[in-house]
């Protein structure tokens, strides 16, 4: 059974930092595109950044680039999302997603249950 | 950035009604599309994909039907257990872009 688990969420100044992690089972973590996703309270989905199944390809959605960076331990079967300069625009929830794929284009076919963001003072 | 708009909004039914979503493309992405359904609280589940495949184990009273910039996403006979909102997505260019939700209650 695929299992994805997000952790890392939480409270956070403006400014401040937070790193999210998701470790994945179920599955040859290896070969697959991961993503993440987000969605702030009340509102729809938006697309964050994502990772091809070696690492070597990374994209990152205009509204994070330059503050977000996206990794992968395949050994550790684990994907990370490192936050910074965060602000109070970023709070929400965020899913760790499992492309169909090795590569980032493509359709999702399994979510974690989320870890929600909160940067307030 | 290719964008999805999706209608209506919301949509108010009976059980048993036939219940039609709409999402519009910028511009072509083929048949590279995605339907979602979102339970409150919970994460979105892939129901369609390549616009009119089923995933397994979905009930076959979800559709979903298009190609180039216009699909449809049909719900044959509502069901109490169908209320949710419902996102398209393209996965034909990044950043995979979602539409604006369709949120489906029971009349």
């Amino acid at each position: 059974e695929v299992q994805l688990v997000e952790s890392g969420g939480g409270l956070v100044q403006p400014g401040g930092s937070l790193r999210l992690s998701c470790s994945a089972s179920g599955f040859t973590f290896s070969s697959y595109a991961m993503h993440w996703v987000r969605q702030a309270p009340g509102k729809g989905l938006e697309y964050v950044s994502a990772i091809s199944s070696n690492g070597g390809s990374t994209y990152y959605a205009d509204s994070v680039k330059g503050r977000f960076s996206i990794s992968r331990d395949n050994s550790k079967n684990t994907l990370y999302l490192q936050m910074s300069s965060l602000r109070a625009e970023d709070t929400a929830v965020y899913y760790c997603v499992k492309g169909k794929y090795s590569y980032a284009k493509g359709e999702f076919d399994y979510w974690g249950q989320g870890t929600l963001v909160t940067v307030s003072s | 950035d290719i964008q999805m708009t999706q209608s209506p909004s919301s949509v108010s039914a009976y059980v048993g009604d036939r219940v039609s979503i709409t999402c519009q493309a910028s511009q072509d992405i083929s048949n590279y599309l995605n339907w979602y359904q979102q339970k409150p609280g919970k994460a979105p589940k892939l129901l369609i994909y390549d616009a009119s495949n089923l995933e397994t184990g979905v009930p076959s009273r979800f559709s979903g039907s298009g190609s180039g910039t216009d699909f449809t996403f049909t719900i044959s006979s509502l069901q109490p257990e169908d209320i949710a909102t419902y996102y398209c997505q393209q996965y034909d260019n990044l950043p995979l872009t979602f539409g604006g939700g369709t949120k489906v209650e029971i009349k």
